[in-house]
């Protein structure tokens, strides 16, 4: 298996512009996750989906992010309109079966807004 | 409120020596805890997690965790550092499944030799 791949690696825009986050999750996997890592605030969750229903968005900053999952094996996440506050590494993360065999992460996306 | 603490954000340990990493959590039910490690430019991997029995748990690469309720803490040790062990390492806590974990600030672990 591939692991949970994200997509870009990195991604260098300008404020204002729309930045979107993609993440295939591991084939078989019911929930996915994303998290976003800063050096002040550690790993925070954002939003997490199972069965690609949303079930718990209170994570998200604020009315400029949104996540989709049209089907088992795509999600997105979409910042619109990006400030520099939004840089950060992004990380998608996969799971079956809830907590039991804990979450596998993707390598990734590191954001700067500038 | 649920949180996780990991008291220490950098440790230096001399290749060789053992190692102890701090956790503690504050959860209102039945935790699952967990440890991962994070490389430089990388996601993060599992190392090991407890759900319930023995409190003393077996990892990857040599790590071990106690899980220890009366002081609601979960430590990660090993008895013998490699250089290739320094990373960053993240203690996390979550409960029956359709929860997400709750991750600590992390500890960085540097290695001398």
């Amino acid at each position: 298996d591939a692991g949970v791949i994200q997509s870009p690696r990195h991604e260098v825009t300008e404020m204002g512009q729309e930045v979107t986050l993609r993440c295939k999750p591991i084939s078989g996997h019911d929930y996915l996750f994303w998290y976003r890592q800063t050096m002040m605030r550690g790993l925070e969750l954002l939003i997490y989906f199972n069965n690609n229903v949303p079930i718990d968005d209170s994570g998200m900053p604020e009315d400029r992010f949104s996540a989709k999952m049209p089907n088992a094996s795509f999600s997105t996440l979409k910042i619109q309109p990006s400030e520099p506050r939004d840089s950060a590494v992004y990380f998608c993360a996969s799971s079956q079966a809830g907590l039991f065999y804990g979450y596998t992460f993707g390598s990734g996306t590191r954001l700067t807004v500038v | 409120a649920q949180s996780v603490t990991q008291p220490d954000i950098h440790i230096t340990v001399s290749e060789g020596a053992s190692l102890e990493l701090r956790c503690n959590y504050s959860y209102g039910a039945t935790p699952y805890l967990f440890w991962y490690v994070q490389s430089p430019g990388q996601g993060l991997q599992l190392l090991l997690k407890y759900f319930s029995g023995d409190t003393l748990v077996q990892g990857i690469k040599g790590f071990e965790a106690e899980f220890k309720r009366s002081q609601s803490s979960f430590n990660l040790r090993k008895p013998s550092v490699h250089w290739s062990d320094a990373a960053e390492y993240f203690c996390a806590v979550g409960g029956q499944a359709g929860t997400a974990l709750i991750f600590g600030k992390g500890t960085t672990l540097s290695v001398s030799s």
